[in-house]
């Protein structure tokens, strides 16, 4: 069965960078791309950019070029999503999520997700 | 960026009622690239429909997609206590890249 295992909870202090993984199994990893959706506490749900796991393709929401790099590691069938120079408003728990089968965009499974928190 | 506006905020209601959720996008979205999603507290979201009317693996029946252009509809035809929890669109074009809905919460009445 697919399944996304992300890496586990970080705290981090302003200005900081933090690098979230996202292991994945199931399934051939170079046949899906990968999407990062962020949500803040309380809040709804952000895209943040998906990578192609077949050859690296990435498309990053505009408000957050040139602090987020996505990439993959097909070695390991792994995606990272780095995010720099954080603030407080980037604490939020960050999901890793699959294109479905069906319908490439549409986020068939997702993983655990990672809480990141920003504080001094 | 494709803005999409989701009425109500919170729709109050008992279990086997029916339950209409809209979602209004800020320009055209092509009809294959819509989806909904429901997340309950502490998970992640759960696709449920995709392509504005088709429904992911596993989904039931109760749930239905319709709409297009602008507008688009999320139906729970009768409602099970397990389907009380927050829907949220998304649309998933490529370009302008995909965003998501604020979110409509459902709660018990």
């Amino acid at each position: 069965q697919v399944q996304l295992v992300q890496s586990g909870a970080e705290v981090k202090k302003p200005g900081a960078s933090v690098k979230v993984s996202c292991k994945a199994s199931g399934y051939t990893f170079t046949s899906y791309g990968i999407s990062w959706v962020r949500q803040a506490p309380g809040q709804g749900l952000e895209w943040m950019g998906w990578i192609s796991a077949y050859n690296g393709n990435t498309n990053y929401a505009q408000k957050l070029q040139g602090r987020v790099t996505m990439t993959t590691d097909t070695s390991t069938s792994t995606a990272y999503m780095e995010l720099r120079s954080l603030r407080s408003d980037d604490t939020a728990v960050y999901y890793c999520a699959r294109d479905s089968s069906s319908s490439t965009g549409s986020l068939g499974y997702w993983g655990q997700g990672t809480l990141v928190t920003v504080s001094s | 960026e494709i803005v999409l506006t989701q009425s109500p905020g919170t729709l109050s209601l008992s279990p086997g009622e029916r339950a209409t959720l809209s979602c209004r996008a800020s320009q055209s979205v092509s009809s294959s690239y819509l989806a909904w999603y429901q997340q309950k507290p502490g998970q992640a979201p759960r696709l449920l429909i995709y392509g504005a009317s088709s429904r992911a693996t596993g989904i039931p029946d109760r749930f239905s997609g319709s709409g297009s252009g602008t507008d688009f509809t999320l139906t729970i035809s009768r409602l099970e206590p397990e389907d009380f929890a927050v829907y949220y669109c998304q649309q998933y074009g490529s370009s302008p890249p995909p965003t998501f809905g604020g979110g409509t919460k459902v709660e018990i009445k």
